[in-house]
C-alpha cells in the first residue's frame, strides 16, 4: 500500500509556542490531505481536509486561527499548531488520499506534548 | 456521529478466528463498508472493504449481509499482533470523502 510519514513522530513544546508537524505521502501524489486529532481512550476526531492549493476545510468546533493548515504540494500538507497549550496535547494523525476514491492511507501520528 | 454500531470489546484466543461485527443498519446503496484498525499509538491500517459482495484478501474476510445492514470482520488465524481497535465506516462512493470514526472495537488476542 502506499506511505504516508508525519515528521516529528513526537515532540515536547512550551506552552505559548507554536509547532509544525509535517505530513508526506512518499509514493503517490494526494489531492487530498486529512488531519485528526486522537486523545488518550478516545477515538479519531478529524479536524480538517486539505485540498493541494485551496484553503483547508475546518470541522465545527475547529479554529482555523489556531490549527493552521498548508498544503502547497500535491505530497505535503503542514499542521501549525500556534500558542500551543496544554489542553492542545495529542495525537495528531495525517491521511492521504489520491491513489483511488475513498482510499486514504493514514501517517503513524505525532505525540505532541505542551508543557 | 458514526453510522455504525459496534461491541465495545471482543476477545479471542491466539490461533482461533476473530469475528467483529458492524451494525449499519442506515447504509445507503451508495455507500461501502471500511475497515480500519489502530494498534496502541500508531496511525489507523486499512483492512478491507466492501459493497454488497464478500471480500478476501491476505489480512481478513469481509461477510456483508444480503440486506447490507451488517457485515461481520474475519481474522481467520487471530496473532497476538492483531490486538488492536479496529474501526467499521460507512463511506460514500466516490471522491475523496472524511471517515468518521466511532469508538470500535477493542480485539484483544490472548495467548
Amino acid at each position: 500500500g502506499a506511505v504516508v510519514s508525519q515528521h516529528p513522530s513526537w515532540v515536547i513544546c512550551k506552552s505559548g509556542t507554536s509547532v509544525k508537524i509535517e505530513c508526506r505521502s512518499l509514493d503517490f501524489q494526494a489531492t487530498t490531505m486529512f488531519w485528526y486529532r486522537q486523545f488518550p481512550k478516545q477515538s479519531l476526531m478529524l479536524m480538517a481536509t486539505s485540498n493541494e492549493g485551496s484553503k483547508a476545510t475546518y470541522e465545527q468546533g475547529v479554529e482555523k486561527d489556531k490549527f493552521l493548515i498548508n498544503h502547497a504540494s500535491l505530497t505535503l500538507s503542514t499542521l501549525t499548531v500556534t500558542s500551543a497549550h496544554p489542553e492542545d496535547s495529542s495525537f495528531y494523525i495525517c491521511s492521504a488520499s489520491g491513489l483511488a476514491a475513498n482510499e486514504q492511507f493514514f501517517g503513524p501520528g505525532t505525540r505532541l506534548t505542551v508543557l | 456521529d458514526a453510522k455504525t454500531t459496534q461491541p465495545t470489546s471482543m476477545d479471542c484466543a491466539e490461533g482461533r478466528a476473530a469475528n467483529l461485527p458492524c451494525n449499519h443498519s442506515t447504509i445507503s446503496g451508495n455507500e461501502y463498508v471500511y475497515w480500519y484498525r489502530q494498534i496502541h499509538s500508531q496511525g489507523p491500517q486499512y483492512i478491507i472493504h466492501g459493497l454488497k459482495n464478500n471480500e478476501t484478501n491476505e489480512m481478513a474476510s469481509l461477510i456483508i449481509t444480503e440486506d447490507r445492514k451488517s457485515s461481520t470482520l474475519i481474522l481467520p488465524h487471530a496473532t497476538l499482533r492483531d490486538t488492536a481497535v479496529y474501526y467499521c465506516i460507512v463511506i460514500r462512493v466516490g471522491g475523496s470523502e472524511k471517515l468518521v470514526f466511532g469508538k470500535g472495537t477493542k480485539l484483544t488476542v490472548n495467548p
